[in-house]
């Protein structure tokens, strides 16, 4: 089955520097990717669309100068957190699309803690 | 704006009834309906997946149906188990994923 991967699976950071997430598709090419939060207890939040070769869709409310997104090839996309803060703590989950089923393909999830 | 709705927020039943995980979503204009799994701290592990012209799937003791024109999905779960114990959560894919907040399931030993 396709697998994606996250790196790192955990991270700790402190307030005001910045924080890079990877997302692979290891077994198959995805054109398209999404990033989600996850606060506690709460449901996945799609943050933004990430297509390859073009700049990322992103939410309303989502700060792009913040949450900066590079898909530079078919295999990975990074998020990069600029500037943390505290209240960016949370959990960062990706999935890549398979074009043919649209059916999403998930990642582990990147814990991140801003102190 | 899709909106979907998870029902109940939480479940606990004893070890082998049956459980039944409700979902509904506000717009029936889908590709397709996913449910997932989520243990505590982890990430999501796919369970069932229906496209938007299917009316079910099914895998071992799972068995999720679909109606797309009445927005309502129901995962079946036989004979729970102690390990079935997670998070479940549905998703609606139109032009993006939009997910439920989830019904926590507990089943006792």
């Amino acid at each position: 089955g396709a697998v994606v991967s996250q790196h790192p699976s955990w991270v700790i950071c402190k307030s005001g520097t910045s924080v890079k997430i990877e997302c692979r598709s290891l077994d198959f090419q995805a054109t398209t990717m999404f990033w989600y939060r996850q606060f506690p207890k709460q449901s996945l939040m799609l943050m933004a669309t990430s297509n390859e070769g073009s700049k990322a869709t992103y939410e309303q409310g989502v700060e792009k100068d913040k949450f900066l997104i590079n898909h530079a090839s078919l295999t990975l996309s990074t998020l990069t957190v600029t500037s943390a803060h505290p209240e960016d703590s949370s959990f960062y989950i990706c999935s890549a699309e398979d074009r043919g089923s649209h059916e999403q393909y998930f990642g582990p999830g990147t814990r991140l803690t801003v102190t | 704006k899709q909106e979907v709705t998870q029902i109940p927020a939480a479940l606990s039943v004893p070890e082998g009834e049956n459980l039944v995980l409700n979902c509904s979503f506000t717009d029936s204009a889908i590709y397709n309906l996913q449910w997932f799994r989520q243990d505590p701290g982890k990430g999501l592990t796919s369970l069932l997946l229906i496209q938007s012209s299917q009316r079910e799937q099914t895998s071992g003791r799972l068995n999720a149906s679909l109606d797309k024109s009445s927005g309502r999905s129901t995962l079946y779960i036989a004979a729970s188990q102690p390990g079935d114990s997670a998070t479940y959560l549905c998703a609606v894919a139109d032009y993006k994923l939009s997910f439920g907040a989830g019904t926590t399931v507990t089943v006792r030993a």
